[in-house]
């Protein structure tokens, strides 16, 4: 079956620093791969997508890049702000099925 | 403006008490689907419903029923609440079934005394 797994954190980091957050993936198909974000008390937000391979993903400052070779849809954003501070979920999408989450990334950007 | 709303947004209940938490698009989508969030878990899938009158078991649908009756509206049914069935309840909905974006409501926070 599919699966995404990525770093559960949290991850904290100061304000300017560079992000990361890995998130690998298992599929049987060739699914869309996406990051949404749960701000606290919120629901959860399409932060970008891709659909196919080497295609990448922007939004806000934040990137990623459907790589097939690595299964790996990892986030990354230059330059944090305080405002980033959420969960971050990696997902996918393969055929008619729904949406298969990661567990969540908790990440807390300090002043 | 294109949205999924929910209702209620928080709920609490006791144990055996049925009750239906809402959820309508607005944006003409035919696939809408239910899921819950659990800490440590993350989101699973309950239900899905790939048009009106298909419905379709998602990961986790022991102890809920749905229905779709008109292609806007996705209700959740808890015939007999447990405990365990306290969370954090999302529904979502896609222009289609087949790797489309899905688009989230605010969420309904379920609380089974």
């Amino acid at each position: 079956g599919n699966s995404v797994t990525q770093m559960e954190g949290p991850v904290t980091l100061s304000e300017e620093a560079f992000l990361t957050i890995n998130c690998t993936y298992t599929a049987t198909g060739y699914p869309s791969l996406f990051w949404y974000v749960q701000y606290p008390g919120e629901g959860l937000q399409l932060l970008l997508k891709a659909t196919k391979a080497d295609d990448k993903g922007s939004n806000k400052g934040f990137e990623a890049t459907y790589r097939k070779e690595t299964t790996s849809f990892h986030l990354e954003k230059g330059s944090v702000q305080v405002s980033d501070s959420a969960v971050y979920f990696c997902a996918l999408r393969d055929g008619a099925d729904g949406l298969t989450f990661g567990k969540g990334t908790h990440l807390i950007i300090q002043p | 403006e294109a949205q999924v709303t929910q209702n209620p947004r928080y709920l609490i209940t006791v144990t055996g008490k049925k009750l239906t938490v809402t959820c309508s698009q607005n944006m003409n989508h035919e696939y809408m689907s239910w899921y819950r969030q659990d800490p440590g878990l993350g989101l699973r899938q309950i239900y899905y419903s790939m048009n009106v009158e298909v419905t379709d078991k998602g990961d986790v649908p022991e102890g809920y029923k749905v229905s779709r009756k008109e292609k806007r509206n996705f209700p959740l049914i808890l015939e007999s609440p447990s405990p365990n069935q306290t969370s954090l309840y999302f529904c979502a909905s896609s222009l289609s079934g087949i790797r489309e974006t899905q688009y989230f409501g605010p969420g309904t926070r379920l609380l089974v005394l």
